[in-house]
């Protein structure tokens, strides 16, 4: 079934860890993007890239790092994680220059 | 301010009620708007997509853009308890389609 997997659905980690959130799609979408969803602050950009082997900043993109060696992957990394960084996490995909996004089912994140 | 702005309710109705939901925006660049709707521990699915202003109608759902007013509505006719999620819009400046939401309406369809 063609989508967007996301790893872990969920997971509690203690701050100052190292973690990564695993995203893959299989639509050969060239576009991936990192989301942050918090209650009253809707979804908000953490990291985009356009194409394999670029990416950029979104609107909050401090304490996390991305990486796109290939078209499908998107891992999402929190070098050192903080208890801020509480938040539900979506991965999402498009064509460039297209106009919508389709999302990945999300990791519930909590950091104690 | 916010680039967009969304009530975030909840909004309760009763079963067959006509729904309205709504969006302000300040950028006036945005040409793309879009309605997401996100079910509990779910990812947003698109439910609506228009360009500029006008209406666009599916089924029960009716998407309208205001440019003029930088408005956008949603209306879901006779509503069912299955249309009970959060309701997100979304805009597009243009360009590498990034999305601005606005933070979502809690909607409730109560039999």
């Amino acid at each position: 079934i063609a989508g967007i997997t996301q790893a872990p659905t969920s997971q509690i980690l203690a701050a100052g860890r190292r973690m990564t959130l695993r995203c893959t799609q299989d639509m050969r979408h060239n576009a991936m993007y990192w989301y942050r969803q918090d209650l009253g602050l809707g979804l908000r950009l953490i990291h985009y890239s356009n194409t394999a082997g670029t990416t950029g900043k979104g609107e909050v993109p401090d304490g996390y790092s991305v990486s796109r060696a290939n078209t499908d992957d998107f891992p999402l990394t929190l070098a050192s994680a903080v208890p801020s960084q509480t938040s539900v996490y979506f991965c999402a995909s498009g064509l460039v220059g297209g106009d919508t996004q389709y999302f990945g089912p999300g990791t519930r994140l909590t950091v104690l | 301010q916010k680039e967009v702005e969304q009530d975030p309710g909840p909004l309760s109705v009763p079963e067959g009620a006509i729904v309205s939901l709504n969006c302000t925006y300040s950028n006036s660049a945005f040409q793309y708007f879009m309605w997401y709707r996100q079910y509990s521990r779910k990812g947003p699915e698109l439910l609506m997509y228009t360009y500029s202003s006008g209406n666009k109608e599916d089924g029960r759902f009716t998407a309208q853009v205001d440019k003029s007013s930088k408005y956008i509505s949603l209306f879901i006719r006779d509503s069912q308890p299955s249309d009970s999620a959060t309701y997100l819009c979304a805009m597009n400046p243009g360009g590498y389609n990034k999305l601005i939401f606005g933070a979502g309406t809690r909607l409730a369809v109560h039999p």
